[in-house]
């Protein structure tokens, strides 16, 4: 069975630029999760997705933070602009669906602002 | 603010040694625990699980045990391998699906 995957795995901007990583969850997954973790701390869930449809987005912070899921399988996540504290690695989960506790985390993208 | 935590964040241990890695979490109501691995570059890897209605559970080389009354979670490792180094977190469930995790703690296992 294929995992979560990520894309970029790397990505390096200046802060105030934008920039946008892609998952792709585990086939047949209804929900998937968007997560912040900064060097040091565990991950910090920032939204989820049942299908197409978001469950929580309230840690996410809408001023610069987007995220989409409009044909329930692929997801994007952006920051626009980007800040210093942004830096972290920005994992994307999946599970069968909401209430199923085990989640299956990708690989991450790492993001470095500078 | 994050509701579990772990009382050091590192350990190191002898290879073939047990590993104990300790958790206190502040929530009650938590009905769910998850105990984490992960490894340089990787996402995190679900290791174990253990309810609120059980004390102590046990998978292949890993045991957790749940104390209710202080609040505390411990995951054991026995004869730890050098592929045991990672950052270990646990993580309960809160809002019936919602995961929160604590810091996390660092075992580097010594040959």
């Amino acid at each position: 069975e294929a995992g979560v995957a990520q894309s970029p795995r790397y990505k390096i901007i200046e802060k105030r630029q934008s920039v946008a990583f892609w998952c792709n969850p585990i086939s047949g997954h209804a929900t998937l999760y968007w997560y912040q973790q900064i060097l040091g701390q565990g991950p910090k869930l920032l939204i989820q997705f049942q299908n197409n449809g978001v469950v929580d987005d309230s840690q996410l912070p809408k001023d610069r933070f987007s995220a989409e899921r409009l044909k329930g399988v692929d997801s994007t996540l952006k920051i626009q602009p980007a800040k210093l504290e942004d830096s972290a690695v920005y994992l994307c989960a999946s599970s069968l669906r909401t209430g199923s506790y085990e989640q299956y985390f990708g690989p991450g993208t790492r993001l470095t602002v500078t | 603010g994050e509701s579990v935590g772990l009382h050091l964040p590192t350990l190191s241990v002898q290879e073939g040694d047990n590993s104990i890695i300790n958790c206190a979490y502040s929530n009650s109501a938590s009905d769910y625990f998850i105990w984490y691995k992960q490894e340089s570059g990787k996402g995190p890897q679900f290791i174990i699980d253990i309810r609120s209605n059980m004390d102590k559970r046990q998978g292949q080389r890993v045991t957790v045990l749940l104390n209710k009354t202080v609040k505390h979670l411990s995951l054991q490792i026995a004869a730890t391998q050098p592929g045991d180094s990672a950052v270990y977190f646990c993580a309960e469930i809160v809002n019936d699906y919602k995961l929160s995790f604590g810091a996390g703690t660092t075992v580097t296992v010594r040959a």
